[in-house]
């Protein structure tokens, strides 16, 4: 079957660096999607794979290794903006989206 | 019009009516989504069209209809509410079924 796993819960200190790990299996791969999720509000486009190695975008960076089934989120300089929930979604061979249940980030000051 | 918008954007509804959840998206974006997320639980795909009139279903289809008549609309219909589809819905967008979906802003939904 198709599944995407990514830790519940995170909690890292402000300025700090933080990386959040998803593993995928899914039929066919066509990239590994990163939103991020405040709450109450919707999902927003973070960062897109789908070649090996490391995508940097800012203090956010995203890294996929397709042999291993496994990418990160490594978002840097943590500010207590970034408190929210981090979705992890892989595209399967019908270019539909598998989602992670999401990984809540708590930013402590 | 900025993106996209839903409506309404949260509603309280008893079991056994019908209900509409209206999507609407000015960016000429082909293919559309719907969503729900439920505590615990990663998005899950409902129904979806890559193109205008065409739609599919997604993972969790059973209770809900959508169509496609135009580029812009994507309603999502649901015939007989049943307290299992509290949920927060999203529609989504992308350029090309392959693309970045990006999503508005939710329809908060209680059956009771």
């Amino acid at each position: 079957g198709q599944n995407i796993d990514q830790p519940t819960e995170m909690t890292a200190t402000e300025g700090a660096i933080v990386q959040i790990n998803c593993t995928y299996q899914t039929s066919g791969f066509n990239g590994l999607f990163w939103y991020q999720q405040h709450a109450g509000e919707a999902p927003t486009f973070l960062s897109y794979n789908v070649l090996d190695g490391l995508e940097e975008k800012g203090r956010f960076s995203s890294f996929l290794s397709r042999s291993k089934g496994y990418s990160y989120l490594l978002l840097k300089e943590l500010q207590m903006k970034d408190s929210a929930s981090y979705l992890c979604a892989a595209m399967d061979s019908n270019y539909q989206l598998i989602w992670g249940a999401g990984t809540k980030l708590i930013i402590k000051p | 019009i900025a993106g996209i918008t839903q409506a309404p954007t949260s509603q309280i509804l008893a079991a056994g009516r019908r209900m509409t959840l209206r999507c609407t998206q000015d960016m000429r974006h082909n293919a559309m989504y719907w969503y729900r997320q439920d505590l615990g639980l990663g998005l899950r795909l409902i129904h979806y069209s890559n193109t205008a009139g065409t739609t599919g279903k997604g993972e969790v289809p059973d209770g809900y209809s959508v169509s496609r008549a135009n580029t812009d609309d994507f309603p999502l219909t649901l015939a007989s509410a049943v307290p299992s589809q509290t949920s927060v819905y999203f529609c989504a967008s992308s350029i090309r079924a392959r693309e970045t979906q990006y999503f508005g802003p939710g329809t908060r939904l209680l059956v009771l």
